[in-house]
């Protein structure tokens, strides 16, 4: 039973480019949270999303930042035009139910941009 | 690998009695522990952390243990509360190489 996929696992980036961070839930999970983590903070709550839904994206900055879940294939974080700032841990978590707190997480992709 | 682990998957104490979340670790290069707390349908915030350098730090209700030789740290919340009632994860960092590691999370329900 493969826990929660994430690749890569380190991604540089040069400014400007665009990174696209995975993540594949765990068998028979179809939510899926991505989160943040920056230098001495914990994790920040970006995104919540369904099989082709997004149900919550309060966390995302409103521009370059977008997320997919297609109905095949991993979930997908996109960053257009990164900046410094955006280096940081990204990590994936996925559960079964919405309501499940047994939310597994993926080992993150660490974006360092130069 | 499990490098992170939380052996007790729930935990149920009484109102303002006192919790005692426990986490072991295998990776001796891990300097930086967290521990996150999740309520349904909401993602882990954060809650507390500790450098290896330190044995303890205290935040309000929330306190947190680390005995390296042992590879144990523990979360205590004195007085517990029902609403600290939630799935708390540890989590464990190494900056040699940038690796964060979480446990499985404990259930703690905290009743009236």
């Amino acid at each position: 039973n493969a826990g929660v996929m994430q690749n890569p696992r380190h991604l540089v980036r040069r400014r400007g480019q665009e990174a696209r961070l995975r993540c594949s839930p765990m068998k028979g999970h179809s939510h899926v949270y991505w989160y943040r983590q920056l230098p001495e903070e914990g994790l920040k709550f970006m995104v919540y999303l369904q099989k082709e839904n997004i149900i919550d994206e309060s966390g995302m900055p409103k521009e370059r930042f977008s997320a997919e879940f297609p109905k095949e294939g991993p979930s997908i974080l996109r960053i257009q035009q990164v900046v410094r700032g955006d280096s940081a841990a990204y990590f994936c978590a996925s559960s079964r139910d919405r309501g499940n707190t047994e939310a597994f997480f993926g080992q993150g992709t660490r974006l360092t941009v130069v | 690998d499990q490098q992170v682990k939380q052996n007790s998957p729930s935990l149920s104490v009484q109102e303002g009695r006192i919790s005692i979340l426990n986490c072991d670790y295998t990776n001796s290069m891990f300097d930086y522990f967290l521990w996150y707390k999740k309520y349904p349908a909401e993602g882990p915030t954060f809650l507390i952390s500790i450098s290896s350098i330190k044995d303890k730090n205290e935040d309000g209700r929330f306190t947190v243990f680390l005995n390296k030789s042992a590879k144990h740290l523990s979360l205590h919340i004195v007085p517990s509360q029902p609403g600290d009632s939630a799935v708390y994860f540890c989590a464990a960092i190494s900056y040699n190489n940038n690796d964060m590691r979480f446990g499985a999370g404990t259930r703690l329900t905290v009743k009236p």
